[in-house]
């Protein structure tokens, strides 16, 4: 079935350090990814819409130039946290679906914990 | 953004017994997916059920949708320890938009 790897699954780094964030997909393409947020015990928050080939749509609320997301193929998107303080903690995960088709299911990633100190 | 509320928020239950969730949603919608969450991990798939089913079954799982009342169920029956986990509601709409999930329903199954 359709695969959506995350890396990596935990990052502990020191406030000011930027991180990035990779979510490919295994065995299909996709043109669209997602990137969402979620606090402990908290639902998913959409951060933004990674679109292959152009600017990411970001969520109101959501600083584009504190989170960087760059969709340059249709198997990798990429999410840096620039210049992470300790409220930029949290628990990001990415998803995609192999076709452009709302009547199919996402494919979600395990997930990256983020603890910036 | 989020849809609404789901129902309850916690759910603690015994082994054997049946678990029912509801999620409210506030928009028009394609489907209505459910996933699980398992402490720390990233979400799996249950269940889609389009906007115009009213009900569906996979395995020990039945999901209802009544589009008026913008509300759906996940009932888990003869429940699990390994149930336990997150279950959280998703509402679809155009191709290529986001998943907008609920706030999420946590289950624990003790046995």
């Amino acid at each position: 079935g359709a695969v959506v790897s995350q890396h990596p699954s935990w990052v502990i780094c020191k406030s000011g350090t930027s991180v990035k964030i990779e979510c490919r997909s295994l065995d299909f393409q996709a043109t669209t990814m997602f990137w969402y947020r979620q606090f402990p015990k908290q639902s998913l928050m959409l951060m933004a819409t990674s679109n292959e080939g152009s600017k990411a749509t970001y969520e109101q609320g959501v600083e584009k130039d504190k989170f960087l997301i760059n969709h340059a193929s249709l198997t990798l998107s990429t999410l840096t946290v620039t210049s992470a303080h300790p409220e930029d903690s949290s628990f990001y995960i990415c998803s995609a679906s192999p076709l452009r088709d709302s009547n199919q299911p996402q494919h979600f990633g395990d997930g990256t914990r983020l603890s910036i100190l | 953004s989020q849809q609404g509320e789901e129902d309850p928020q916690a759910l603690s239950i015994q082994e054997g017994e049946n678990a029912t969730m509801n999620c409210s949603y506030k928009t028009s919608i394609n489907n209505l997916q459910w996933y699980r969450q398992n402490s720390g991990r990233g979400l799996v798939h249950l269940i889609l059920i389009r906007s115009n089913e009213r009900e569906k079954h996979s395995g020990r799982l039945r999901v209802t949708l009544d589009t008026s009342k913008k509300s759906s169920s996940l009932l888990i029956t003869a429940s699990r320890a390994a149930d336990t986990a997150s279950y959280f509601c998703a509402t679809a709409g155009q191709a290529g938009t986001a998943l907008i999930f609920g706030k999420g329903t946590t289950l624990s199954v003790s046995s």
